[in-house]
């Protein structure tokens, strides 16, 4: 099994759609977890971070579940600038070495 | 405004080259990163270093090598460069997570 596991999508949604991402992870005692974004022939760009108890940002809502090794992302009215591709990020323990998911490319339609 | 600044966009070598990757940031950052891109297999990576002159092994050492002589810069080393090492290498540095990444080399071995 992968340490870090995604949907690659792709996702492809109508402007103002509500759209959702899951996240697997394999460790258990993975401590730390992010979404990044990238763009097509960009570097990756922090979205957020993952907190236990949730958090959100404007239209974006990150969830993680310990208990079934999953973190989740849901992005809320979908807007044409939102298409991407959506990492999910795990460190290793307890250590700055982090693990990066495939991603899941997301297309928002007009 | 952050800034990670590697040294190439774009690069073109041969097998058999021993090959050097620059990064530099300006945060002040302890921890520095490098990445290997691949299409179907996400970020992967190589080494990182969480002060001068540490260095620790990410999950795809094998063929590179590192160095970190001042905290601002971090450098890639390929030994004798492969054609499967072609790739787009990303450099990435932060404090507790690899907040902040370059653009990108994309880097050819004919």
């Amino acid at each position: 099994r992968k340490e870090v596991e995604q949907d690659p999508g792709p996702f492809n949604v109508p402007e103002g759609a509500t759209v959702a991402f899951n996240c697997t992870y394999s460790n258990s005692a993975s401590q730390s977890f992010f979404w990044y974004r990238q763009d097509c022939r960009k570097e990756p760009k922090l979205l957020m971070s993952v907190y236990s108890s949730g958090n959100e940002d404007g239209r974006f809502t990150a969830q993680l579940n310990r208990a079934s090794q999953y973190i989740s992302l849901l992005i809320r009215d979908s807007k044409l600038s939102d298409s991407a591709t959506y990492l999910c990020v795990v460190n290793k323990n307890y250590g700055q070495n982090f693990v990066f998911g495939p991603g899941t490319r997301l297309s928002v339609l007009p | 405004d952050v800034k990670v600044t590697q040294s190439s966009r774009y690069l073109v070598k041969r097998t058999g080259e021993k090959v050097f990757l620059e990064c530099v940031q300006d945060m002040d950052h302890e921890n520095m990163f490098w990445y290997r891109q691949d299409p179907g297999l996400g970020l992967r990576l190589i080494y990182f270093s969480y002060d001068v002159k540490m260095k620790e092994k990410g999950d795809i050492p094998e063929g590179y090598s590192v160095s970190r002589e001042k905290k601002e810069r971090f450098s890639l080393i390929l030994e004798s460069a492969s054609t499967n090492q072609t790739s787009m290498y990303l450099c990435a540095s932060g404090g507790q997570e690899p907040q902040h990444f370059g653009d990108g080399t994309r880097l050819s071995i004919l």
